[in-house]
């Protein structure tokens, strides 16, 4: 079965520091994967997505993402956070070639920005 | 606008009582599901149907029933069997290469 780990629950920061939040997968085959963003009071909404090719692939609002295959990872960076980030994240996966299509969500980084 | 619609917004609910969520969508897509979110335990998939006509227990049905008589609609019907229903319960779609969801605004379900 797949599942997908958010090691980060709650992570707060200043406006303009980094940002990086970790995701692990395990699943034994070729994966797409995913982060969304829930805004206070919002629905979950695409960031960013990688399917193939770079590994690198770069989202909204200045969000990348870096899949590292050999590591079962997909962390999610930005270099300078602001308080509009406020929100909380989502790492998803699912199985290319599954019959399902099901995403599995990681439990979820509250991220919380101070001005 | 193709979008997902989920209604009500907001549902109380007295125990022993079946309470029925709405999710509608024009986005043409096959595949629909429904995912329980309750805080510091992510998404969990109650529900998911890839055709009409057609529909698959996720990892916690127990309690939930659902039907898919047409493609633009996927009712979940939370049953006085579900122990603890008071939860955001959120409707995706997703189109046939798996490319992702996209996510109705959800319903907040309470019981009193």
């Amino acid at each position: 079965a797949q599942s997908v780990s958010q090691h980060n629950h709650h992570v707060i920061l200043s406006e303009a520091a980094s940002l990086e939040l970790g995701c692990n997968y395990s699943y034994g085959g070729t994966v797409n994967l995913f982060w969304y963003v829930q805004y206070p009071g919002q629905h979950l909404q695409l960031l960013l997505k990688y399917f193939s090719g770079d590994p690198l692939v770069k989202g909204i609002k200045g969000f990348e993402a870096e899949f590292i295959k050999s590591k079962f990872s997909f962390n999610l960076r930005k270099p300078s956070v602001q308080w509009s980030d406020t929100a909380e994240y989502f790492c998803a996966v699912n199985g290319r070639g599954s019959t399902l299509g099901r995403l599995y969500f990681g439990r979820g980084t509250q991220l919380t920005v101070w001005p | 606008d193709g979008g997902i619609t989920q209604s009500p917004k907001y549902l109380f609910r007295k125990e022993g009582q079946n309470v029925t969520l709405s999710c509608e969508q024009n986005l043409n897509h096959d595949a629909m599901y429904w995912y329980r979110q309750d805080p510091g335990q992510g998404l969990r998939l109650i529900y998911y149907s890839q055709i009409v006509n057609d529909f698959q227990k996720g990892d916690i049905a127990e309690g939930y029933s659902v039907s898919r008589e047409k493609k633009e609609s996927f009712p979940l019907t939370v049953t006085s069997a579900q122990k603890n229903p008071t939860a955001f319960y959120l409707c995706a779609t997703q189109p046939e290469d798996w490319a992702g969801y996209t996510f109705g605004s959800g319903t907040r379900l309470t019981v009193v």
